[in-house]
């Protein structure tokens, strides 16, 4: 069954941190990966997508994320964090299959002063 | 240019009453799709259309769902006999095509059932 793991529930980082947040998946043919973001009571935002170009995929805000095939693994970070980060973030993946995107439980990213 | 709207944004019903929540995707997208939120099931895929094809219904929890999408642009999710477990935010995409696009989410409506 195709799946996606965050490992993190929740990650919480120092202003002008490393953010790393975590995102692996299963997958039996190429997948198509996104990142979205959620900031309260929003509806998710794209903010950066894989569909196999080039496997360091540079998003909105500062955000990349890199697609390791060998690791199955797309996670995303950011060199310095900023106060505005603070939101919950989502990994998702389209495994070809009409479109629908199945998504990690979501890391809630908090930014300290 | 305008996004995915969604309404109500907020919605209390009472336990057994049916709900219809209504999704207008962007203009020109063929793709439409369904998802909820819950603390406990985080986001789950309900429902999709694409163009004029037979909907992939496979996420539907129950009968009591269904959903259908007029002349190929609003969309209404119906719930019959809603139950307290039903109570999530109920989310709404549109692509411009397949599954290589980016879906463009509404902000949601929140369903309280009491």
């Amino acid at each position: 069954a195709q799946s996606v793991t965050q490992l993190g529930s929740h990650v919480s980082v120092s202003e002008g941190a490393l953010v790393l947040l975590r995102c692996n998946y299963s997958s039996s043919v190429p997948p198509y990966l996104f990142w979205y973001v959620q900031y309260p009571n929003q509806g998710l935002q794209l903010l950066l997508k894989y569909t196999s170009a080039a496997t360091l995929v540079k998003g909105i805000n500062g955000f990349e994320a890199e697609f390791k095939k060998s690791e199955t693994s797309f996670h995303l970070t950011k060199p310095s964090a900023h106060m505005s980060d603070a939101a919950e973030y989502f990994c998702a993946v389209n495994m070809n299959q009409g479109g629908k995107l199945i998504f990690g439980q979501g890391t809630e990213l908090s930014v300290k002063p | 240019g305008a996004g995915v709207s969604q309404s109500p944004s907020n919605k209390v019903t009472e336990k057994g009453k049916d709900v219809e929540l209504r999704c207008d995707p962007i203009s020109g997208h063929t793709a439409l799709y369904w998802y909820r939120q819950s603390l406990g099931q985080g986001l789950e895929f309900l429902i999709y259309f694409q163009g004029n094809s037979a909907p992939d219904k496979s996420g539907l929890p129950s009968d009591r769902f269904s959903a259908e999408r007029t002349g190929g642009s609003v969309s209404t999710l119906t719930i019959q006999r809603t139950q307290q477990e039903d109570s999530a935010v109920y989310l709404c995409a549109s692509s411009l095509a397949g599954f290589r696009d980016e879906q463009y989410f509404g902000p949601g409506t929140r369903l309280t059932v009491t």
